[in-house]
């Protein structure tokens, strides 16, 4: 069975400093993984995905992540954090094909000190 | 601009009370979810559907009912049988293609007293 595991369900940087968000899954098959961040009181919106092809994901707001197949992880980085950065933030695996299973992270939420 | 609305944002219902939450979508997405979160819990899934007039029921279906009368609406009703409906519902929607993400709309608040 899939399952995704969040390390650490709060994180606290000072604005400036490297944001890492540790994401590890398990997947029998080939994943296709998500990270999403949500803001108080509003829905989940699309940072980055992998689905294949380059390991190294960049999306929006200057966040990335790398996928690594031997080490099963898919950990979310930003070099410099940002007060607007302070979110929750969530890793989700989908399960290849024509899967409709999507499995998601309990969370990490991100603290940025000024 | 496409997207998802949910619709109230906030609700608050008595015990006891029947109450649908409305998901409606204009993106032409075939599959639509309806998740529960809960502080600390993370997303678990309530129901899917990924075509019209068909649903599957999720990780958490007890107490909970939908329909899918047609591809843009999604309505989920929480019914007196749920024990504990006081939560964040979270729409979402997404195409059948193979590593489709899911989009969300902002949710709706249910508070039960």
């Amino acid at each position: 069975a899939q399952s995704v595991t969040q390390l650490g369900s709060h994180v606290s940087v000072s604005e400036g400093a490297l944001v890492l968000l540790r994401c590890n899954y398990s997947s029998s098959v080939p994943p296709y993984l998500f990270w999403y961040v949500q803001y108080p009181n509003q829905g989940l919106q699309l940072l980055l995905k992998y689905t294949t092809g380059a390991t190294l994901v960049k999306g929006i707001n200057g966040f990335e992540a790398e996928f690594k197949k031997s080490e099963t992880s898919f950990h979310l980085t930003k070099p410099s954090a940002h007060m607007s950065d302070a979110a929750e933030y969530f890793c989700a695996v989908r399960e290849g094909g024509q899967g409709f299973s999507f499995i998601f992270g309990k969370g990490t939420r991100l603290l940025v000190k000024p | 601009d496409g997207g998802i609305t949910q619709s109230p944002k906030y609700l608050f219902r008595k015990e006891g009370q029947n109450v649908t939450l409305s998901c409606e979508q204009n993106l032409n997405h075939d599959a639509m979810y309806w998740y529960r979160q809960d502080p600390g819990q993370g997303l678990r899934l309530i129901y899917y559907s990924q075509i019209v007039n068909d649903f599957q029921k999720g990780d958490i279906a007890e107490g909970y009912s939908v329909s899918r009368e047609k591809k843009e609406s999604f309505p989920l009703t929480v019914t007196s049988a749920q024990k504990n409906p006081t939560a964040f519902y979270l729409c979402a929607s997404s195409i059948t293609g193979v590593g489709s993400p899911l989009h969300f709309g902002n949710g709706t608040r249910l508070t039960v007293t």
